[in-house]
């Protein structure tokens, strides 16, 4: 299995506190993905990266912001968080566009 | 339509039945294609990759079918762990991987 873990694993917050979420790869793989995951909904994309501070936006990017400064380490953060935020959320990466993308163990957020 | 659909099911089988899950996708550009399995509050994890020719690992075949723009899982001699969502995974030119919200299979003993 790719070297992908995430942190926190588990976080319960307040609506309107801003939340980091980190993925850290071991593998030097060039693209990283945040997904999330809700039940009816599978897998959505919120934001992806090609490459060290080249990232772009998926199909559900609006609350979350991201950045890349390293290869390794792909921050996911909710600005302000708000309920509809409560979910499961998934890092993935991958080492070239026709390859397969490997996941962390997940991350699930609570948003009281 | 959606660009990748599947019956999310959930499909009971008997253990040692034969199960086939269908998945069809919009982009005819798309250029590879995966099945990833998803065990409950787990992560997914990939199951096979499908090749124009089809591929077969052990109990687990896939087939993938361009001209009507599906592909297939068929999983022979089920067993009680082969339990789990199956998801069906396309990738079209681009960044981005495409993903079917799953089909859920339950083996039963």
């Amino acid at each position: 299995d790719a070297g992908i873990t995430q942190s926190p694993r588990h976080k319960v917050t307040e609506t309107g506190t801003p939340v980091t979420l980190r993925c850290h790869q071991t593998e030097n793989h060039r693209y990283m993905y945040w997904y999330r995951q809700d039940p009816g909904h599978g897998l959505r994309l919120i934001h992806y990266s090609y490459g060290v501070k080249d990232t772009d936006k998926g199909e559900v990017s609006d609350g979350y912001s991201v950045s890349r400064s390293k290869t390794e380490d792909f921050l996911l953060t909710l600005e302000s968080a708000t309920s509809s935020q409560t979910s499961v959320y998934f890092c993935a990466s991958r080492q070239d566009v026709d390859y397969e993308q490997y996941f962390g163990p997940g991350t699930r957020l609570t948003v009281t | 339509r959606k660009e990748v659909e599947q019956d999310p099911g959930p499909f009971n089988v008997p253990e040692g039945a034969t199960v086939a899950f269908n998945c069809t996708y919009s982009n005819s550009a798309s250029q590879s294609f995966f099945w990833y399995r998803q065990d409950c509050r787990k992560e997914p994890k990939l199951l096979m990759s499908v090749y124009s020719s089809g591929n077969e690992d052990g109990r687990f075949t896939a087939q993938l079918n361009r001209a009507s723009q599906y592909i297939s899982l068929l999983i022979r001699d089920s067993k009680l762990s082969d339990s789990a969502t199956y998801l069906c995974v396309v990738n079209p030119p681009g960044y981005q991987l495409i993903w079917g919200a799953g089909t859920k299979l339950i083996i039963k003993p």
